[in-house]
């Protein structure tokens, strides 16, 4: 199956601060981008989707100035979670999207706002 | 709008057979994916169905009825390593824009 990594895998911060998420499609090309978020005992809900070279929609109830995606390339999206906040403390998983290659999500990253 | 329904759990003995039913209600359908997920973990591919009919690999099966709006997920031979959560989720364009199901917690004892 297709290779996609997320760095980091974890990070804690203060309440307030910026954390930028990284996701690499590592052996496809990825023309959109898809990205979730996860809190506990609950399914996987859809954020945001970006493509290639555009601008993000975000789902109904996700603020786009707060969470700021860029997708420069057919490899690289990053999330930021900007002035995050406690409430913000969840797993974020992003699944590239380029073809046949739609399933494969990547490791994710837990977010602990403190 | 779209809705997917998966019972929240299932018990079941290791080396029997459980099957995990999914329905779903929707106003466009491309296709519908089946996730393994184990806690604290990302999600894991486990079949894809977009015509109706049995799809098979290993001791997973995935069956698909469009007309019914109904899938399942057969696990066969459960090993204790199959306790996790499994994620219905549906496409309904070519982009592979995925909805998920609330996920079924499969509880596998000795």
């Amino acid at each position: 199956g297709a290779v996609v990594s997320q760095h980091p895998s974890w990070v804690i911060c203060k309440s307030g601060t910026s954390v930028k998420i990284e996701c690499r499609s590592l052996d496809f090309q990825a023309t959109t981008m898809f990205w979730y978020r996860q809190f506990p005992k609950q399914s996987l809900m859809l954020m945001a989707t970006s493509n290639e070279g555009s601008k993000a929609t975000y789902e109904q109830g996700v603020e786009k100035d707060k969470f700021l995606i860029n997708h420069a390339s057919l490899t690289l999206s990053t999330l930021t979670v900007t002035s995050a906040h406690p409430e913000d403390s969840s797993f974020y998983i992003c699944r590239p999207s380029g073809g046949a290659d739609t399933q494969y999500f990547g490791p994710g990253t837990r977010l602990t706002v403190l | 709008g779209q809705n997917i329904d998966q019972p929240t759990e299932m018990t079941a003995t290791e080396g029997a057979i459980v099957q995990i039913n999914c329905t779903y209600q929707t106003s466009g359908f491309n296709g519908l994916f089946w996730y393994q997920q184990h806690a604290g973990e990302a999600p894991t591919f486990l079949s894809y169905n977009v015509l109706d009919g049995l799809e098979e690999k290993g001791r997973f099966s995935s069956f698909l009825s469009r007309s019914k709006g109904y899938s399942y997920l057969l696990l066969k031979e459960l090993q204790m390593k199959d306790s996790a959560s499994y994620l219905c989720a549906m496409t309904t364009d070519s982009w592979g824009k995925l909805q998920f199901g609330a996920g079924t917690q499969v509880v596998v004892t000795p």
